[in-house]
């Protein structure tokens, strides 16, 4: 069975702290997203990564970085979080190019004080 | 950005009848595709169409594309309370590895 896990399910975090979300595949999958999800905004793009140490700016980078050092494993990082930044945080990946489907991980709903 | 745009934002029915979502996109697509969110979870993949197929089914679920309209349903038949869930439409391009997502349709089935 295929899958995708994330560090956390729920963090708490405060003002002007580093945070961490760290996403892993079990897939051998090249692509891997960072997703953010608020209510009524669906699903925004954050970053993404086609190959292991690549990495693209998707709809909304600003506040966060990525690192992929593993296939498998791909990490959020909000250099010094912000209350704006409390959302769910969606990790998916795929093996294909062209758009295709994507597996997602359970979601990490940050929230930060 | 976000191309896909899912009508109606919420839906109640009865258990047992038919749901009915609509997506409509604005740009070419390669294919487009179906997900499900149950409250507080990750996505998961319910169906796929590509640009060239008009109708697809998948157990109850039946998805239709219409590329000259820029649109698609998906259509849940004989609904169960199981089916209530969050439901979003993601479009996706030959030329990049992106989905571009619409903002969901929030279905609620009543026992």
């Amino acid at each position: 069975d295929v899958k995708v896990t994330q560090s956390s399910r729920y963090l708490v975090k405060r003002t002007g702290e580093k945070v961490f979300l760290e996403c892993v595949q079990d897939m051998d999958h090249e692509n891997m997203f960072w997703y953010r999800q608020d209510p009524g905004l669906g699903l925004r793009l954050i970053y993404f990564s086609y190959d292991v140490k690549m990495k693209e700016k998707g709809d909304i980078p600003e506040g966060y970085s990525v690192s992929r050092e593993k296939k498998e494993r791909f990490s959020l990082i909000l250099e010094s979080a912000s209350t704006n930044q409390t959302s769910m945080y969606l990790c998916a990946s795929t093996g294909l190019a062209g758009g295709g489907e994507q597996f997602f991980g359970p979601g990490t709903r940050l929230t930060v004080l | 950005s976000q191309q896909g745009e899912e009508d109606p934002q919420a839906l109640s029915i009865q258990e047992g009848e038919n749901a009915t979502m609509n997506c409509s996109y604005k740009t070419s697509i390669n294919n487009l595709q179906w997900y499900r969110q149950n409250s507080g979870r990750g996505l998961v993949h319910l169906i796929l169409i590509r640009s060239n197929e008009r109708e697809k089914h998948s157990g109850r679920l039946r998805v239709t594309l219409d590329t000259s309209k820029k649109s698609s349903s998906l259509l849940i038949t004989a609904s169960r309370a199981a089916d209530t869930a969050s439901y979003f439409c993601a479009t996706g391009s030959a030329s990049n590895y992106q989905l571009i997502w619409g903002a969901g349709t929030k279905l609620i089935i009543k026992p």
